[in-house]
């Protein structure tokens, strides 16, 4: 079974407009922590944002949100006022796993692009 | 911020070769990293665990004597892809936690390895 996953695999959004994208997990976990991952076409990964299983309040970080809930298992990310640069391939993430060792394991991801 | 640098970039090589890809935490003690492989608009795909000074734990399916992994230092592990065939073309990246091993950090990446084997 999927742990993360994402059912969008592209997304358009207008320039300055905002723009969800969808993450659901499945985990038995107490604690784990939900991430969002954003790669450009050169290939890097790049941390845009984190929520603890245990942070009651939705993480923020500049243009970008963690729309969390907990019960129905999903962390979607919210961008605000997209940018052209925003055009990339974004992963949700979840770390679980304490007794073996922690892993992270990925969603298939979304594209999103941005339109002028 | 923490810093994860990898080398090589990208590697062209012919069939056969064995080659290795480094990858460094600058300005942090890693005791764990990760190595990751990405087919071409796929996700990434969990290889192993780097463990410094012991044995590599390698998720299933994933070949331990085709894809070998030494984590020597607490800032260095290195992934070497042995006798390379055109079917380990692939991009692959690592990555390593500050801290502790716990839930509530985030992974930090190197900005992987291009390899394409002829």
């Amino acid at each position: 079974a999927q742990k993360i996953t994402q059912t969008q695999p592209g997304m358009f959004v207008q320039e300055k407009e905002a723009v969800t994208l969808d993450c659901t997990y499945d985990t038995s976990d107490q604690s784990y922590g939900l991430f969002w991952y954003k790669q450009p076409s050169s290939g890097e990964m790049i941390f845009l944002i984190y929520q603890g299983s245990y942070d009651e309040q939705n993480a923020t970080e500049g243009r970008y949100s963690l729309n969390f809930q907990k019960a129905r298992k999903s962390a979607n990310l919210v961008i605000s006022a997209s940018q052209l640069g925003d055009s990339a391939m974004y992963f949700c993430a979840m770390r679980e796993g304490g007794g073996g060792g922690f892993k992270t394991i990925f969603g298939a991801g979304t594209r999103l692009f941005v339109k002028a | 911020g923490a810093v994860v640098s990898q080398h090589p970039s990208r590697v062209i090589c012919k069939s056969g070769t064995s080659v290795k890809i480094e990858c460094r935490s600058l300005d942090f003690q890693a005791t764990t990293m990760f190595w990751y492989r990405q087919f071409p608009k796929q996700s990434l795909m969990l290889m192993a665990t780097s463990n410094e000074g012991s044995k590599a734990t390698y998720e299933q399916g994933v070949e331990k004597d085709k894809f070998l992994i030494n984590h020597a230092s607490l800032t260095l592990s290195t992934l070497t892809v042995t006798s390379a065939h055109p079917e380990d073309s692939s991009f692959y990246i690592c990555s390593a936690q500050t801290g502790g091993d716990h839930p509530y950090q985030p992974q930090h990446f190197g900005d992987g390895t291009r390899l394409s084997i002829l």
